[in-house]
């Protein structure tokens, strides 16, 4: 099973922090997702990347950045934390044909941002 | 382009009785449709998909879904809940091989015992 890793599960950090959340996923897939979910918001796309070095803005980038020098790892940083970035962040990853194969999703980082 | 809307951010059902999720979607070519399901405090995991073979999809976890063309609906149900099932459900289209995919807003499942 394609498998999607996401480094901490819980994080605690100050605002003002530059902050680092960290994806890695083993099948070799070319695409991977950032997200940020909020109660009644559902899913909202930060950033995506379908290629190592290659990345596009989603529907929510002010105040992030990402990073993909591997083709498996993909980082998605908060340059200047702030508490209206406190979140659940999801992970995810698809294989070329990602409209119909779907995603993997990380189990998440809950983000508290004081 | 591919939106989906889920009716009803919250649904209620007792244990033992049917569940029925719903799903409708917008898309100008034939769509992709997913269903996930998330647990608390995890990932999404895939409950089911339509790739335009079979109408009603069988997922895991005794889940199916049918989709209808002529409702543009993908509605999720299980004919008996259990209290494992309670969980929040994510309905989301696509519309190309290489799209991404949209989300639904997702539907909070409750299991009343």
């Amino acid at each position: 099973d394609v498998k999607v890793t996401q480094s901490s599960r819980y994080l605690v950090k100050r605002t003002g922090e530059k902050v680092f959340l960290e994806c890695v996923q083993d099948m070799d897939h070319e695409n991977m997702f950032w997200y940020r979910q909020d109660p009644g918001l559902g899913l909202r796309l930060i950033y995506f990347s379908y290629d190592v070095k290659m990345k596009e803005k989603g529907d929510i980038p002010e105040g992030y950045s990402v990073s993909r020098e591997k083709k498996e790892r993909f980082s998605l940083i908060l340059e200047s934390a702030s508490t209206n970035q406190t979140s659940m962040y999801l992970c995810a990853s698809s294989g070329g044909g990602q409209g119909n194969y779907g995603y993997t999703f990380g189990s998440g980082t809950r983000l508290t941002v004081v | 382009a591919q939106s989906v809307t889920q009716l009803g951010s919250h649904v209620s059902v007792s244990e033992g009785a049917l569940v029925l999720l719903r799903c409708n979607y917008s898309s100008s070519v034939p769509p992709y449709l997913f269903w996930y399901v998330q647990y608390p405090n995890q990932g999404l995991q895939l409950l089911l998909k339509y790739t335009s073979a079979a109408t009603l999809v069988k997922g895991i976890n005794g889940f199916e879904a049918e989709f209808k063309k002529s409702e543009t609906s993908f509605h999720l149900t299980k004919p008996s809940a259990h209290m494992s099932d309670a969980a929040e459900y994510f309905c989301a289209v696509s519309g190309r091989r290489d799209d991404k995919i949209i989300f639904g807003k997702g539907t909070r499942l409750h299991i009343l015992p």
